[in-house]
């Protein structure tokens, strides 16, 4: 399998544009999260899916945060407009009811100049 | 607040020695711990994962051990590497319903040879 894979690897964008972070999981994975790492917060839960819905968006920072899951096999995650502040590295994983082993992706790092 | 620490923040060693990284929980009620590596520009491997039944887990040179009673979880590294510089971090899932994990801030690791 090639694992949870996430576009793009790296982003830099300026203040007010919108950033779509994508991605896919591992095949057949019913769960579906968002991280975001920074230096100051470490590693942070924004939102997670279950069988395409979404269960838990209480870590998703406010209204310019949103995601989506139209199917099994992609995600996206859409900052609009984004802010320097957002600049992250923002890790998609998956995992497997019953399995507790969660699977990361290489994460998407992003720039907001 | 559940809470996740884990200390020391750096940690430099030389080739050879035998280290511990600890990671302490606020909440006792976990349903499991597991503890990730990350290595730079990378994602996030699962090392090992103790259910909150269960006392330690070990892979190789690895052995992690969990105290709920206590709120803390060891790390123990045998003989180490230059090959085991990383960024290792902890993670405590609470609840069996739901596969959110909460991080703690990570230890970053240097084997020096």
């Amino acid at each position: 399998d090639a694992g949870v894979i996430q576009s793009p690897r790296h982003e830099v964008t300026e203040m007010g544009q919108e950033v779509t972070l994508r991605c896919k999981p591992i095949s057949g994975h019913d769960y579906l999260f968002w991280y975001r790492q920074t230096m100051m917060r470490g590693l942070e839960l924004l939102i997670y899916f279950n069988n395409n819905v979404p269960i838990d968006d209480s870590g998703m920072p406010e209204d310019r945060f949103s995601a989506k899951m139209p199917n099994a096999s992609f995600s996206t995650l859409k900052i609009q407009p984004s802010e320097p502040r957002d600049s992250a590295v923002y890790f998609c994983a998956s995992s497997l009811s019953g399995d507790n082993t969660i699977y990361f992706g290489e994460g998407s790092w992003l720039t907001v100049v | 607040k559940q809470e996740v620490t884990q200390i020391p923040a750096a940690l430099s060693v030389p080739e050879g020695e035998n280290l511990v990284l600890n990671c302490s929980f606020t909440d006792s009620a976990i349903y499991n711990l597991q503890w990730f590596r990350q290595d730079p520009g990378k994602g996030l491997t699962s090392l090992l994962l103790i259910q909150s039944s269960q006392r330690e887990q070990t892979s190789g040179r690895l052995n992690a051990s969990l105290d709920k009673s206590s709120g803390r979880s060891t790390l123990y590294i045998a003989a180490s590497q230059p090959g085991d510089s990383a960024t290792y971090l902890c993670a405590v899932r609470y609840g069996g319903a739901t596969n959110k994990l909460i991080f703690g801030t990570g230890t970053l690791l240097a084997v020096q040879p």
